[in-house]
């Protein structure tokens, strides 16, 4: 069965740099057709995505947050990351890590990742 | 790109159906019948309960039905039970440049 994990600093401060990874057990990070996704959830608020990126490296971003992310891919870990620079107060949230299908237009996320709060706050 | 337009609460009796409505554009749901749906309890990481717009994942309840009118996603739950009540999501795919759009979300309460 197919795991997912975040890990990473639970608290940040602002104009610094997020940074978590997620890690996949159960499977293959390099399977076909999958990318490799991350959300995140405001305290109270909806779903936003972050990005999703492919085992070969090929990106995805939200336009919104494209200038301050950036995922990578460790297939030899079974791992990817999210970065995310020059945090405010408004990047405090619930990151999930999921898997991704993305194939033309055709999108969906299973599994989820538990989901890891991380605060901005001097 | 705005997010999709979702209700913010409905509720329900037990063994009643309810809908959840998904309104986007014609760039997004309406170009699409590709919408999945995120159940989400307090706490706790979303479930993909509905995919491809109509679709449900092995496991999931098929009093979970998912359809789309337009410009309009839904998802209907019949025969309604206590587990259901929680946060629901729609998602949509946008365009090249912004594949991945959520909805807002919508509480569903069980009264």
């Amino acid at each position: 069965q197919l795991q997912l994990q975040e890990s990473g600093p639970g608290l940040v401060k602002p104009s610094e740099t997020l940074s978590l990874t997620c890690t996949v057990s159960g499977g293959s990070i390099s399977s076909s057709s999958y990318y490799w996704g991350w959300i995140r959830q405001p305290p109270g608020k909806g779903l936003e995505w972050i990005g999703s990126i492919y085992y070969s490296g090929s990106t995805y971003y939200n336009p919104s947050l494209k200038s301050r992310v950036t995922i990578s891919v460790d297939t030899s870990k079974n791992q990817f990351s999210l970065k995310l620079s020059s945090v405010t107060a408004a990047d405090t949230a619930v990151y999930y890590c999921a898997r991704h299908w993305y194939v033309g237009e055709d999108n969906w996320f299973d599994p989820w990742g538990q989901g890891t709060l991380v605060t901005v706050s001097s | 790109q705005s997010a999709l337009t979702q209700p913010a609460s409905v509720s329900g009796s037990p063994g009643q159906s309810i809908t959840i409505s998904c309104t986007g554009t014609s760039s997004d749901v309406g170009s699409y019948n590709l919408v999945s749906w995120y159940q989400q309890h307090p706490g706790k990481a979303p479930k993909l309960m509905i995919y491809e717009g109509s679709k449900r994942p092995s496991g999931v309840s098929n009093r979970f039905s998912g359809s789309k009118s337009g410009n309009t996603a839904s998802l209907t739950i019949s025969g309604l039970q206590a587990e259901d009540e929680a946060d629901y999501y729609c998602c949509s795919y946008a365009g090249s440049s912004t594949p991945v759009v959520f909805g807002g979300g919508t509480k569903l309460t069980v009264l």
